[in-house]
């Protein structure tokens, strides 16, 4: 099965820097990957997400970015601020012969960003 | 509507106690997932129906037992629990791959935090 990598596990940053998070994933065959941000006493929020015909993709202040051959994909988040505190989670999903895709997270990032 | 509710929020429960957690979506979507959230870790899935129907059971212990009562709305009945099955029950839905042929991301309830003591 799947099996998704994620670093770092806790990362600190100052508010206004750039934070990167990063996974690999090990299944060929997944070809969606999103990025939950999860608040305390919250469920996992969907942020971005990126498909495997495409090798990056922006919103606004966060963008991932997506290596097939390497099987890595990497959120980056410029200009933190405060409110983007939160633990975020990777994920690489596939059908695998259903209807739905089946997704697998990575352990997540504890991102503490101070004022 | 573009949410996924769950309720209750909070739930504190004997180890004799039997009760249910319900789920409910109205954005037609045809697979809805339980999933169990330990403090600090990844969610872990539990169950998965699509169409209604089981179709993922994660060898998950028989005294969670989970209905799909119709497309909307998703049940787990709780019975006889352990204090080590303490932790946020998350439900998610997604959309058919029959849709447009692509997979999209899991929207997820806010969970309910259960308390087994």
């Amino acid at each position: 099965g799947e099996n998704v990598e994620q670093h770092p596990s806790t990362l600190s940053v100052q508010e206004g820097d750039s934070a990167v998070i990063k996974c690999t994933y090990s299944d060929s065959a997944s070809n969606y990957f999103p990025w939950y941000k999860q608040e305390l006493g919250k469920g996992p929020q969907l942020i971005i997400d990126i498909r495997s015909n495409v090798g990056e993709k922006k919103d606004q202040r966060i963008a991932v970015t997506l290596n097939k051959t390497a099987k890595h994909f990497s959120l980056h988040i410029t200009e933190t601020q405060p409110e983007d505190s939160a633990v975020y989670f990777c994920a690489a999903t596939n059908a695998g012969g259903t209807s739905y895709g089946k997704l697998t997270f990575g352990q997540g990032t504890i991102l503490t960003v101070h004022p | 509507d573009t949410e996924v509710t769950q309720t209750p929020k909070h739930l504190v429960m004997g180890m004799t106690n039997k009760k249910s957690l319900k789920c409910e979506q109205h954005m037609g979507h045809r697979a809805m997932y339980w999933y169990k959230q330990k403090a600090k870790k990844p969610p872990e899935l539990m169950f998965v129906y699509s169409y209604e129907k089981l179709s993922i059971n994660e060898s998950v212990p028989s005294r969670f037992s989970p209905e799909c009562p119709n497309s909307s709305l998703l049940n787990l009945h709780l019975h006889a629990l352990q204090p080590e099955d303490s932790a946020l029950y998350l439900c998610a839905s997604s959309q058919d791959l029959s849709v447009d042929g692509e997979i999209y991301g899991y929207t997820f309830g806010s969970g309910t935090r259960l308390t087994v003591v």
